[in-house]
């Protein structure tokens, strides 16, 4: 059984530039969700892709967008970005139910972006 | 809204000491609780969970009590290992709407010395 992966592992780019990360869900799962962690902080969600659509979000500007595909695999899209994007970005996949909530998230592990 | 508050660390113990991670949390309705461990330049990994009020979850000789009246979920090892130096996040997931997303507490550092 293959685990959460995620891609690139590191990523380096300037104020105001735009960047797409990538993850991969465990086999089996319909539900991804990302998160962000800054340095020495526990991870924030983001937002959470259920069956192709989004299905809560957390207190994050409309410049993190993201995206499920058919295979369930997603990606996440941050525009004008800015310093304090530095992070490292997890991906969790589960079994979802929905507004239901869902099953235990497995974690990818992550990529970490640097905004210089 | 939603909350969870760890005890600071770093923590440092000696090799065999006894290990606890103080959590508390805030929440409506009946969260479901989480640690998870996260070893250096890696992801997070689900340590142990509980679903409900009194559940103990356990693993890998770490255990935490779901308790309700005092709104806390402490980790606790009774041996710990110069392999468990990791960081360790305590975090809820509430029911119904919430989409099943995770709320964590900022993470204690655990080193373990030999």
């Amino acid at each position: 059984e293959t685990g959460v992966t995620q891609s690139p592992t590191h990523l380096i780019k300037t104020r105001g530039q735009q960047v797409t990360l990538r993850c991969s869900s465990q086999s089996g799962h319909n539900t991804v969700s990302w998160y962000q962690q800054a340095l020495g902080q526990g991870p924030q969600f983001i937002f959470q892709y259920y069956r192709e659509e989004e299905n809560g979000r957390g207190n994050f500007p409309p410049r993190f967008s993201g995206l499920q595909f058919p295979n369930y695999s997603s990606e996440l899209n941050v525009n004008a970005l800015e310093l304090d994007d530095s992070a490292l970005y997890l991906c969790a996949s589960s079994t979802g139910l929905g507004g239901r909530g869902s099953y235990e998230q497995y974690f990818g592990p992550g990529t970490r972006l640097t905004v210089t | 809204g939603n909350s969870v508050t760890q005890m600071e660390g770093p923590v440092t113990l000696s090799e065999e000491a006894f290990l606890t991670i103080n959590c508390t949390y805030t929440a409506t309705g009946y969260p479901s609780l989480f640690w998870y461990v996260q070893y250096p330049g890696e992801g997070l990994q689900l340590l142990l969970k509980a679903t409900k009020a009194d559940d103990k979850g356990s693993n890998k000789g770490f255990e935490a009590t779901y308790r309700k009246e005092t709104t806390s979920f402490h980790l606790e090892k009774g041996s710990v290992q110069v392999s468990d130096s990791a960081v360790y996040f305590c975090a809820l997931s509430a029911n119904l709407n919430q989409g099943g997303k995770l709320i964590f507490g900022q993470g204690t550092e655990l080193s373990v010395k030999p």
